[in-house]
């Protein structure tokens, strides 16, 4: 079955740093893989996915993720945060089988702060 | 374009009382999906359907029943409300397949007493 790790539930950068939040996932076949992000007392919004098109992809908002079949990860960075990029973060596999339908298995959410 | 709305956007319940959560969509997608927030947890699958007129059952579906009698509305309905439902509840959509974004609405925040 796939499952999806998230390590680290808050992350604290000060603004014009690095952002890396950590995704794992697991998976007997080959996965898509999604982050979404969710500010506060709103819905979840698409920053980026992975479809085996490229391992590099970019999103919105600057983010973008690799992955990595061999470290069977999908880890989502920023070159330089903002203090608009703090929010929650969420990281979620597609079973890739047929007649599983789109859905999809969350992480447990990464909660990113960003420092003055 | 409205996207997905849903309704009420917060309630306040008894336990044992019925409740139905509203979702509609105006994207004309196949795949529409309830989950619910809990803190730590991430979002679990509550229910699913793949196109009108079909569900299935997510990680989480005791307590929980859903209709899709048509392409556009996907309610959500609790029978007896427990306080373990206490959640906030998004509902998505999306076109379908393993590759395709799902949409989310703005949620409903549950409380049961």
């Amino acid at each position: 079955a796939q499952s999806v790790t998230q390590l680290g539930s808050h992350v604290s950068v000060s603004e014009g740093a690095l952002v890396l939040l950590r995704c794992n996932y697991s998976s007997s076949v080959p996965p898509y893989l999604f982050w979404y992000v969710q500010y506060p007392n709103q819905g979840l919004q698409l920053l980026l996915k992975y479809t085996s098109a490229a391992t590099l992809v970019k999103g919105i908002n600057g983010f973008e993720a690799e992955f990595k079949k061999s470290e069977t990860s999908f880890h989502l960075t920023k070159p330089s945060a903002h203090m608009s990029d703090a929010a929650e973060y969420f990281c979620a596999v597609s079973p890739s089988r047929r007649n599983q339908g789109g859905k999809l298995i969350f992480g447990q959410g990464t909660e990113l702060s960003v420092k003055p | 374009i409205a996207g997905i709305t849903q309704a009420p956007t917060s309630q306040i319940l008894a336990a044992g009382r019925r409740m139905t959560l509203r979702c509609t969509q105006d994207m004309r997608h196949n795949a529409m999906y309830w989950y619910r927030q809990d803190l730590g947890l991430g979002l679990r699958l509550i229910h699913y359907s793949n196109t009108a007129g079909t569900t299935g059952k997510g990680e989480v579906p005791d307590g929980y029943s859903v209709s899709r009698a048509n392409t556009d509305d996907f309610p959500l309905t609790l029978a007896s409300a427990v306080p373990s439902q206490t959640s906030v509840y998004f509902c998505a959509s999306s076109r379908g397949g393993q590759n395709n974004e799902q949409f989310f609405g703005p949620g409903t925040r549950l409380t049961v007493l």
